[in-house]
């Protein structure tokens, strides 16, 4: 069974540039999860899909940050634009009905 | 969900057993203690959980204290390959709307 999918795996960028991570999440996994891992910390949520909706986005600032879940399946987040304190590792997730999350291996974001 | 309070990291000999404690006072009944190890430039992955008893799998055993505010995971012959970052989690299975990460125990196994 292939794990969950991300792309590209590490992206620089000059801060007010755009860009966009792809996730593909585990077949059949119905719920979809962004996290954000700054240095030395752990993973933070920033949003988290049911199926094809948003459920949970408190966290993700919302001014720069946006994020869809077309046909409930890949997932898109994107930044515009970003900023230097969006250096960070971007990881994705998926679980069967909430239970155990499966994680991808991060896209790794430097903003110079 | 409980906090949990780890050490910031710990060293372990190869083939010896790596212990590493985890204090969850505040657990509440339903919740479970669960464990994950991030190995660099990988995301987090899943070890072991448990709710009170001992549970032991291919990769870990999990110890619970009898009055649930503790737990130590073991790796019984660490290998250079479980230096990793270990977070303990509390949570209840299914249901559960994020993983509230801390800052976990660097384990560095050393040859």
């Amino acid at each position: 069974e292939a794990g969950v999918v991300q792309s590209p795996r590490y992206k620089i960028i000059e801060k007010k540039q755009p860009v966009a991570f792809w996730c593909n999440p585990i077949s059949g996994h119905n719920t979809l999860y962004w996290y954000l891992q700054n240095l030395g910390q752990g993973p933070e949520l920033l949003i988290r899909y049911e199926n094809e909706e948003a459920v949970d986005d408190s966290q993700l600032p919302k001014d720069r940050f946006s994020a869809e879940r077309l046909k409930g399946v890949d997932s898109t987040l994107k930044i515009q634009p970003a900023e230097l304190g969006d250096s960070a590792v971007y990881l994705c997730a998926s679980s069967l009905d909430r239970n155990e999350q499966y994680f991808g291996p991060g896209t790794r974001l430097t903003v110079t | 969900d409980a906090k949990t309070t780890q050490p910031p990291s710990m060293d372990c000999a190869e083939g010896r057993a790596a212990n590493l404690p985890c204090n969850h006072s505040t657990i509440s009944g339903n919740e479970y203690v669960y464990w994950y190890r991030q190995i660099h430039s990988q995301g987090p992955q899943y070890i072991i959980h448990g709710l009170k008893n001992n549970e032991t799998n291919e990769m870990a055993s999990l110890i619970i204290t009898e009055d649930r505010k503790s737990s130590t995971l073991i790796l019984p012959h660490a290998t250079l390959r479980d230096t990793a970052v270990y977070y303990c989690i509390v949570r209840r299975p299914y249901n559960t709307d994020k993983l509230i990460f801390g800052t976990g125990t660097r384990l560095q196994v050393f040859p």
